[in-house]
């Protein structure tokens, strides 16, 4: 299985709500980063965190990590329509290089 | 900069046609990716290099399938013969080090 997993793989909102995923991973990390895709576009990063950080922001972005549970999450809040996408955790290894591995990805509706 | 930027954007071709790919990336970058993107599988390394040389191509599904890069600003996915099962996105992303990485817009192959 992937390194990093996403819950839910698919998430309803309504625009104004908060949109909250998660990612599972399985072995240790340097960091772990977050992607946006739109439909049939490439991957967009979106803020990365490192292993001896718990918790960053980035404008309405909000990412945690929990090494202890080799998990993360990502908060977007007050959503738009436009935050309508996949949103992808990506984690690199400690023996990975600069190779990411990516999880299955959350797609995110936000209605209007 | 432009981006990373990938050709062609749409490709059709036929089962047992040769499919090139072709991938720049930003200037300045010092690593780059091909990866396949599936609805089955999801998003899958397929190879990276490091200033140019293969680091690890164990992700690239079969001998049908190389990838080369020349010199920094240019390299090549090709899949040969091609076969309906390759049909995916194809997108090539590059970076600078271990951190984000700046994905294409993607190809995307359709082998019938």
């Amino acid at each position: 299985s992937q390194q990093g997993e996403e819950d839910p793989q698919a998430l309803s909102i309504q625009e104004g709500e908060n949109a909250t995923m998660n990612c599972s991973y399985k072995t240790s990390i340097n960091n772990l980063q977050w992607y946006r895709q739109n439909s049939g576009r490439g991957l967009v990063h979106l803020i990365l965190i490192r292993s001896n950080e718990r918790e960053k922001h980035s404008g309405r972005l909000r990412v945690t990590l929990d090494t202890s549970k080799k998990s993360s999450s990502l908060l977007i809040t007050a959503s738009r329509a436009a935050d309508t996408a996949s949103y992808f955790c990506a984690t690199d290894g400690k023996a990975a290089g600069n190779k990411l591995t990516f999880g299955g990805g959350t797609r995110v509706l936000v209605k209007p | 900069d432009a981006g990373v930027i990938q050709s062609p954007r749409h490709e059709v071709t036929e089962m047992g046609q040769e499919v090139t790919l072709r991938c720049k990336p930003i200037s300045g970058h010092n690593s780059l990716f091909w990866y396949r993107q599936t609805m089955m599988r999801g998003l899958e390394l397929l190879i990276y290099f490091n200033n140019n040389v293969p680091i690890d191509d164990s992700g690239m599904p079969e001998d049908r399938f190389s990838a080369k890069m020349p010199n920094a600003s240019f390299s090549t996915l090709k899949i040969q013969p091609s076969e309906p099962r390759d049909s995916a996105v194809y997108f090539c992303a590059s970076s600078l080090g271990v951190d984000e990485q700046f994905f294409g817009p993607g190809t995307r192959l359709t082998v019938l």
